[in-house]
Formats: structure tokens, C-alpha cells, sequence
């Protein structure tokens, strides 16, 4: 069975720092584009960023590029996402959810998610 | 950035109707969308893929269509789990964006 479990979420000061981590099982995770999606509270999806099978390539939002910093360890099936110089804005549902084998440009990605991990961004 | 824009961004309906659901794309995507449900305090769960492909174990009654920068979502007959939100995502060129979701709610 699929399954990614998000954690390392919590409650952090403004411009602190928080490292996210998502562990993958029930396939091959070094097969696969892994990504992070967030919802703010009472607010829609919105994509963070996402990274190729190899980390060779990646790609985020705007609003995070230059602060968040997406990774992963093949060895170890897992996910990451370092968030620093946090933001009120940055509050939300962090989801991680399975991209395609192939590039996400050309096949629908997130097949499979996780069921989140809250980020808390507040003094 | 690709503006994806949902309509209705809610709307009421009763067990057994027909339901339809709106996505247009500021630019031309080809059919590089998906099709998503979230129910409250739940992850999302993709539906359709490229467009108009059924995610396997998705009941039939969904179905997608559309190509270029108008798409929909039909469920055909709704059913009680169907209380949802409901979002789309292109996945045509960065950033991905979701439209803003469509809440379906019993009348």
C-alpha cells in the first residue's frame, strides 16, 4: 500500500526556520517526482515545490523561491522541505504528495498525498 | 503564470442530480489537468487525469472533459459522499496552480 506521512510541523516565531520531512512507502520512491503542496487555514491548494527522482531538478512558487529549499533521500524513501525566514503567510497544511514517474509537465502529478503537517507561523 | 479559473466556486445540489464544474485556463494547456476532491480535515484524492482519464477505484459516475483552456467535471448522478470541495490543477508549465475550488453542498 502507498503511503507518505508528513512531519516536523509546529508552531514557529517569524522568520524562524522549520525542517519538514515526508516518509514514502508502499513504492519506489526513487522512481518518482515527490512534491509539497499547502493549504492555508479555510483557504484553496496551492503548490510549493516539487523535485525531480535524482534532485537534479527543481521547481517552486514565487512566494517561496530563495527561502524554502526542497530535498530528497533516495536511501532513505524520504522527503524533505527546510523553511526558512518564515512568514505570518506561510501558515498552512503542508501536504507531500507522489509526482509522476515521468515529467510533471506532461503527466498529472499527485497521485497519492499524505495527510499533512501544520506549520504555525505566529509570536 | 497560468490563472486557472473555477466556477462556480460553490453550489447546491440534491442526491441524484447532475452536477458540472467549470475550469478555465488564462492560456491554452493542452489537456494537462487533473482533477481533485477534498473532504473537510481530509487530504485531497485525484479523480481525473489528463483531463478526461478516470483515476483507477474513482466510481463512473465522474467524468472529465475538455481540451485547450476549458474543462469540466461531471459527476452524473451525486451521491451522498460527493459533499465536497472540488479543485482543478494545470500542470501545463510552472508554477502548477489550482483553480480556486468548487464546494458542492446538499440543498
Amino acid at each position: 500500500e502507498v503511503q507518505v506521512v508528513e512531519s516536523g510541523g509546529g508552531l514557529v516565531q517569524p522568520g524562524g526556520s522549520l525542517r519538514l520531512s515526508c516518509a514514502a512507502s508502499g513504492f519506489t520512491f526513487s522512481d518518482y517526482w515527490m512534491s509539497w503542496v499547502r493549504q492555508a487555514p479555510g483557504k484553496g491548494l496551492e503548490w510549493v515545490a516539487i523535485i525531480k527522482q535524482d534532485g537534479s531538478e527543481k521547481y517552486y512558487v514565487d512566494s517561496v523561491k530563495g527561502r524554502f529549499t526542497i530535498s530528497r533521500d533516495n536511501a532513505k524513501n524520504s522527503l524533505f522541505l527546510q523553511m526558512n525566514s518564515l512568514r505570518a503567510e506561510d501558515t498552512a497544511v503542508y501536504y507531500c504528495a507522489r509526482g509522476p514517474t515521468g515529467p510533471p509537465l506532461r503527466f498529472t502529478p499527485f497521485d497519492y498525498w499524505g495527510q499533512g503537517t501544520l506549520v504555525t507561523v505566529s509570536s | 503564470d497560468i490563472q486557472m479559473t473555477q466556477s462556480p466556486s460553490s453550489l447546491s445540489a440534491s442526491v441524484g442530480d447532475r452536477v458540472t464544474i467549470t475550469c478555465r485556463a488564462s492560456q491554452g494547456i493542452r489537456n494537462d489537468l487533473g482533477w481533485y476532491q477534498q473532504k473537510p480535515g481530509k487530504a485531497p484524492k485525484r479523480l481525473i487525469y489528463a483531463a478526461s482519464s478516470l483515476q483507477s477505484g474513482v466510481p463512473s459516475r465522474f467524468s472529465g472533459s475538455g481540451s485547450g483552456s476549458e474543462f469540466t467535471l461531471t459527476i452524473s448522478s451525486l451521491q451522498p459522499e460527493d459533499f465536497a470541495t472540488y479543485y482543478c490543477l494545470q500542470h501545463n508549465s510552472y508554477p502548477l496552480t489550482f483553480g480556486g475550488g468548487t464546494k458542492v453542498e446538499i440543498k
